[in-house]
């Protein structure tokens, strides 16, 4: 199984900033995944970031307000702009198996908090 | 689209009880279903998986069978521990781009 580690494990942010979160990767994948969980609820995908393309958003979720960056095999950002209180959650990323077909890692989380 | 309905929680048990959590899913074509668990503050862990009809996923003493005819994947274990207290998640990927669609989360607590 691959690694994963996040920075920052958790922040507390003023309302009308930014905050960009990085996701390490031990090994090279080929698909990451950027997902929020807000406080009891479950997980949504935000976008697939594969390298070497624009990152896919899901429905609900624009590139303006989630810009995503993929540099790399290895590593992603993403980056909540603009933030308000209900963008209060927990950000994790996620890499795709490349022993085992559907399967992922995640990572840690991002503890976000906006004030 | 895809969803996947799971119990609602929180479960409490005592210890070396029974434990169930069902999960229900709606997916086209044969999606891989998933079971994932978080411990207080650690991140999502696989716990168990089923790729095709029939089979049964299981590891730490955690069962699971995918059932088509009843569209289910229900959690189970015979006796559980102090240690698997935790959030439960079932889960589907479904087509060729990986995406994971999560149940709400089933919150246990197991009692000694």
């Amino acid at each position: 199984s691959a690694v994963i580690s996040q920075k920052p494990s958790r922040d507390i942010c003023q309302r009308g900033t930014s905050l960009t979160i990085q996701c390490q990767v031990d090994s090279q994948v080929t698909m990451m995944f950027w997902y929020r969980q807000q406080p009891g609820q479950s997980l949504t995908l935000i976008a697939t970031a594969n390298q070497g393309s624009e990152a896919t958003y899901e429905s609900g979720f624009v590139i303006d307000k989630f810009p995503i960056s993929r540099p790399n095999l290895t590593f992603s950002t993403l980056t909540v702009s603009n933030m308000s209180p209900e963008d209060s959650s927990i950000y994790l990323c996620s890499v795709d198996s490349t022993r085992s077909y559907n399967e992922q890692f995640f990572g840690p989380g991002t503890r976000l908090t906006v004030l | 689209g895809d969803s996947v309905t799971q119990m609602e929680g929180p479960v409490t048990l005592s210890e070396e009880a029974f434990l169930t959590i069902n999960c229900t899913y709606t997916a086209t074509g044969y999606p891989s279903l998933f079971w994932y668990v978080q411990y207080p503050g650690e991140g999502l862990q696989l716990l168990l998986k089923a790729t095709k009809a029939d089979d049964k996923g299981s590891n730490k003493g955690f069962e699971a069978t995918y059932r088509k005819e009843t569209t289910s994947f229900h959690l189970e274990k015979g006796s559980v521990q102090v240690s698997d207290s935790a959030v439960y998640f079932c889960a589907l990927s479904g087509g060729s781009n990986y995406k994971l669609t999560f149940g709400k989360g089933t919150l246990l607590t197991v009692n000694p």
